[in-house]
C-alpha cells in the first residue's frame, strides 16, 4: 500500500533555531516528492520538488533532501522565523498513472515561539 | 501567490440544504482537483478534471458532484448537506501533465449543523 508517513507530528522551537522534519514513503513507482507549507486556514503552497535523480533542493531557508534508496526525505529549516509556523506536508507522486497520483502525509505542525 | 480562488471561505449551514462551493483559476490550467481535509489529517482527493466536460471521482467516496463547463471554473455541489460533510474543501489546479505542481486555493471551511 502506498503511504507517506511524517514525523514528528508536531514540533515547537524557539525563533532563530534550526529544525528538521522527516518524511518516509512507500510509494512506487516513484516520480517526485514535494514539500508544501500550509498556513492555518490557507491552502498548501509548494516549497520544493525533487525527482529521483535529485538528492537536495533549497528554497531560501528551506533545504529538502531525498534518499530514493531508503525512501526518505527531510526538510531542514534554518534560522526559523515566527512566520514559519505552519503545517509542512510531504507529498509523493507516482508515475504509474496518467494523472500522476499524489500521496499526502498528514503533515508536521511547526510552531515557532519568540 | 497562485491565482486560484475559492468562495465562500467559511460556510455554516443547516442539514438538508443544497450548497455550491466555487473554485476559479486564472492560470489557464487544464487540470483541476477537489480535496477534502479534516483537521490534522491528510488531504483526500474527491474529484478531478482533465479539462472542459471531463470529471472523475477521486479516491475518497463523496456524495458531492462537480462540473467543468469552463476551463477556469470547477464548482462542487452538495445536494443535501449533512453534518458528516463538515470539513475543509480545497481546490487545486495544475498545468500540462498530471505530475506538475498543483496550486491550491485558500479552501472553504464547511460546518453543517
Amino acid at each position: 500500500k502506498n503511504q507517506v508517513e511524517q514525523s514528528p507530528q508536531s514540533l515547537i522551537i524557539l525563533e532563530g533555531k534550526n529544525c528538521t522534519l522527516q518524511c518516509n514513503y512507500t510509494v512506487s513507482p516513484f516520480s517526485n516528492l514535494r514539500w508544501y507549507k500550509q498556513d492555518t486556514g490557507r491552502g498548501p503552497v509548494s516549497l520544493t520538488i525533487m525527482t529521483f535523480s535529485e538528492n537536495t533542493k533549497s528554497n531560501g531557508r528551506y533545504t529538502a533532501t531525498l534518499d530514493a534508496d531508503t525512501k526518505q526525505s527531510s526538510l531542514h529549516i534554518t534560522a526559523s522565523q515566527l512566520s514559519d509556523s505552519a503545517s509542512y506536508i510531504c507529498v509523493v507522486s507516482d508515475r504509474g498513472s496518467t494523472l500522476g497520483r499524489l500521496y499526502f502525509g498528514r503533515g508536521t505542525q511547526l510552531t515557532v515561539w519568540p | 501567490e497562485a491565482d486560484i480562488y475559492q468562495t465562500p471561505r467559511y460556510l455554516v449551514i443547516g442539514t438538508g440544504k443544497k450548497i455550491t462551493l466555487e473554485c476559479s483559476q486564472t492560470m489557464g490550467h487544464d487540470k483541476m482537483y477537489w480535496y477534502q481535509q479534516d483537521p490534522g489529517m491528510e488531504l483526500h482527493l474527491i474529484h478531478y478534471s482533465y479539462g472542459v466536460n471531463s470529471t472523475e471521482k477521486g479516491d475518497l467516496s463523496s456524495e458531492s458532484t462537480v462540473s467543468r463547463i469552463r476551463t477556469e471554473h470547477f464548482p462542487l455541489t452538495l445536494e443535501s448537506a449533512r453534518p458528516s460533510h463538515t470539513s475543509q474543501y480545497l481546490c487545486a489546479s495544475s498545468a500540462g501533465e498530471g505530475r506538475e505542481t498543483q496550486y491550491f486555493g485558500p479552501g472553504t471551511r464547511l460546518l453543517v449543523l
